[in-house]
């Protein structure tokens, strides 16, 4: 089983839908929760960072954690084609030899059609 | 545009053969993480240097290996390949390591591909 586990999709909406991309994990260690975009053949972007649980919003985009169940959500409002793209959620904690490692997921694509 | 740097961008080479990866960090970055991504593997930590000393290893294979040079430049040696090492491999960056809250910066990557 792996560490953090993500729908691959595809996932395919229209413009302006109300995306919901989710991960869940099983290692309690993980502190520190990441969402990444990106796109095809481009390195991977920072959208939203978190520490431990709660929500974070940023424009479009909030971020949730769930610890006690795991889990985390990336919510994008009002999506537009431009946010086509894989989206990969990612976490760490930190101490010990893995320092500086992130466990990403297998990243979710999402289709954003006019 | 990162600020990370990647060189080559696309490289295809033969099994048994050896190819170096090279990258620059952003400006100011001390941290250098290098990730390689497949298909069937998603993407996975290889191992990160601070400053250039080796602060993280991850599933890095013992015919890989990395540094980072004083001017904190750093080079991923991947020797002997194998089919199975076809994969972009990306490199990052960051001020500090990890959990301090620093954005990690991604390269655009370099694809790899073994014949």
């Amino acid at each position: 089983q792996k560490e953090v586990e993500q729908d691959p999709g595809p996932l395919s909406v229209p413009e302006g839908a109300i995306v919901s991309l989710n991960c869940t994990y099983s290692n309690s260690a993980f502190q520190y929760f990441m969402w990444y975009r990106q796109y095809s053949r481009k390195g991977p972007e920072l959208l939203m960072y978190t520490y431990s649980s709660g929500n974070k919003e940023d424009g479009r985009f909030t971020a949730q954690v769930d610890k006690s169940s795991k889990y985390i959500s990336l919510f994008i409002r009002d999506s537009q084609p431009s946010d086509s793209a894989t989206y990969l959620c990612a976490m760490s904690y930190s101490g010990g030899t893995s320092y500086g490692k992130l466990t990403f997921g297998q990243g979710t694509i999402l289709t954003v059609h006019p | 545009d990162s600020g990370v740097t990647q060189t080559p961008k696309h490289l295809i080479t033969a099994t048994g053969q050896r190819v170096t990866l090279r990258c620059s960090p952003r400006s100011g970055d001390l941290s250098v993480y290098w990730y390689q991504q497949s298909l069937d593997q998603g993407l996975q930590f290889l191992i990160q240097y601070y400053n250039g000393e080796e602060r993280a290893k991850g599933n890095i294979l013992e015919r890989f290996s990395a540094q980072q040079f004083p001017d904190l430049h750093s080079e991923l040696n991947l020797s002997s390949l194998e089919l199975g090492d076809s994969a972009l491999y990306f490199c990052a960056s960051s001020v500090g390591g990890l959990p301090s809250g620093n954005t990690i910066y991604f390269g655009e990557g370099s694809w790899l591909t073994v014949v």
